[in-house]
């Protein structure tokens, strides 16, 4: 059973860099099937697309982040990571990182992690 | 503002159908079969419940199911039950340029 899973600070101060890493067990990143990728939520909010990373590096990105956002992917560890710089109280938010069949077809997602921007 | 407009509530009793509208542009919607319902519940990650308009996953039962017609793209509920209360969201492919957009989000209430 695919199971994704984030990790990284709880805390990031604004204007600072928020850091994620998203861990992959039970199948391989290196698949050609699917693009892996970032959603936040922020609280009591809806669902906002991030950005998506297909296993070769090519990267897709929400153009009203994508100044500030870069994804990677580590196949060698089977991680991908989120990095969203100058944040903001406005990018407190729950991040999920996911499973993309296509770019819209979202099947596995992560459990979630708060994020909170704070000084 | 999210790009694509969803009633922010609906409600039905236990057996009863519920349709919730997701309504977008010719530049999302409907320029694209490529349309996706998630049910969200309280402090859960979202599930995915239809995908390409009118797909369901292995496991999703069939009381889910989902359409377009124009700019505009429905999920129908058919013999509510107790636990589809949840949030509903529905997520459309927008162009190369704008990516994926998301509707606000619509609050099932199961009467």
């Amino acid at each position: 059973q695919l199971q994704l899973q984030e990790s990284g600070p709880g805390l990031v101060k604004p204007s600072e860099t928020l850091s994620l890493t998203c861990t992959v067990s039970g199948g391989s990143i290196s698949s050609s099937s699917y693009y892996w990728g970032w959603i936040r939520q922020p609280p009591g909010k809806g669902l906002e697309w991030i950005g998506s990373i297909y296993y070769s590096g090519s990267t897709y990105y929400n153009p009203s982040l994508k100044s500030r956002v870069t994804i990677s992917v580590d196949t060698s560890k089977n991680q991908f990571s989120l990095k969203l710089s100058s944040v903001t109280a406005a990018d407190t938010a729950v991040y999920y990182c996911a499973r993309h069949v296509t770019t819209v077809t979202t099947d596995y997602w992560g459990q979630g992690t708060l994020v909170t921007v704070s000084s | 503002q999210s790009a694509l407009t969803q009633p922010r509530s609906v409600s039905g009793s236990p057996g009863q159908s519920v349709t919730i509208s997701c309504t977008g542009t010719s530049s999302d919607v409907g320029g694209y079969n490529y349309v996706s319902w998630y049910q969200q519940h309280p402090g859960k990650a979202p599930k995915l419940m239809i995908y390409d308009v009118s797909k369901r996953p292995s496991g999703v039962p069939d009381r889910f199911s989902g359409s377009k017609s124009g700019n505009t793209a429905s999920l129908t509920i058919s013999g509510l039950q107790a636990e589809d209360e949840a949030d509903y969201y529905c997520c459309s492919y927008a162009g190369s340029y704008t990516g994926v957009v998301f509707g606000g989000g619509t609050k099932l209430t199961v009467l």
